[in-house]
């Protein structure tokens, strides 16, 4: 696609459901990466992939939290058990591999727990 | 680990004047990047401006000049003739150069929220 895409733009849900973010990245784009927005706060790095496997899964901040990657183009990462304090907004961005100078980011999905 | 600092919480210019950002970082390496990413309140981030720690020079892109000091790990970001359309949130962001697990993980600064008034 043109641009990295994201759905849903802006996501409700009840404490304890589990919900599933997507990302499509720019077409050829190996590198995608997930990052969180918390109110107020700079962005904070969730996960790393390179094509299909996440070498870096380093800020996932609890085991509720998981993501995959396949065909090495859409991902999605999911929140199980949502607590309020995952409210935030979730970016996503991708890069070729042979371009580490400038990641191209989504629009971010809003995830407010109710 | 890196960080990246912004002292600033928030800034405001009026319209046609010029306004400086700050940022500061810390890192024990050497070959790395730079950047300002723009986030207006459609949350798009864009990329303003990019800096490579090798290049002496201060990368500028239109009314956008960075001051890169890399001694005092310290790069600011200047905005001329400032615009309505500058009223966003600015992030100063770190990449390291160097492969690896880690490859191409942006560590942000807190943010600078910019306000540009007519």
């Amino acid at each position: 696609g043109a641009g990295v895409s994201q759905s849903p733009s802006n996501k409700v849900t009840e404490k304890g459901k589990d919900v599933e973010l997507r990302c499509d990245p720019i077409s050829g784009h190996t590198a995608l990466y997930w990052y969180r927005q918390s109110l107020g706060q700079g962005l904070e790095f969730l996960i790393y992939f390179q094509g299909n496997s996440a070498p870096d899964k380093s800020g996932l901040p609890s085991d509720r939290f998981s993501a995959e990657r396949t065909g090495g183009s859409v991902s999605t990462l999911t929140i199980q058990r949502t607590q309020q304090e995952d409210s935030a907004v979730y970016l996503c961005a991708s890069t070729t591999l042979g371009d580490d100078t400038e990641a191209f980011f989504g629009q971010g999905t809003r995830l407010t727990v109710v | 680990a890196q960080t990246v600092t912004q002292s600033q919480p928030e800034m405001s210019v009026q319209e046609a004047e010029t306004v400086t950002l700050s940022c500061t970082y810390d890192t024990s390496e050497n070959n790395y990047y730079l950047f300002w990413y723009k986030q207006p309140p459609s949350r798009q981030m864009i990329l303003v401006i990019r800096q490579e720690a090798y290049k002496q020079q201060n990368a500028t892109e239109n009314r956008f000049s960075v001051n890169f000091q890399k001694a005092a790990k310290s790069f600011s970001l200047k905005i001329s003739d400032s615009q309505l359309g500058d009223t966003a949130m600015y992030f100063c962001a770190f990449v390291l150069n160097a492969g690896g697990t880690s490859y191409g993980k942006l560590t942000f600064g807190q943010g600078t929220i910019l306000t540009v008034h007519p």
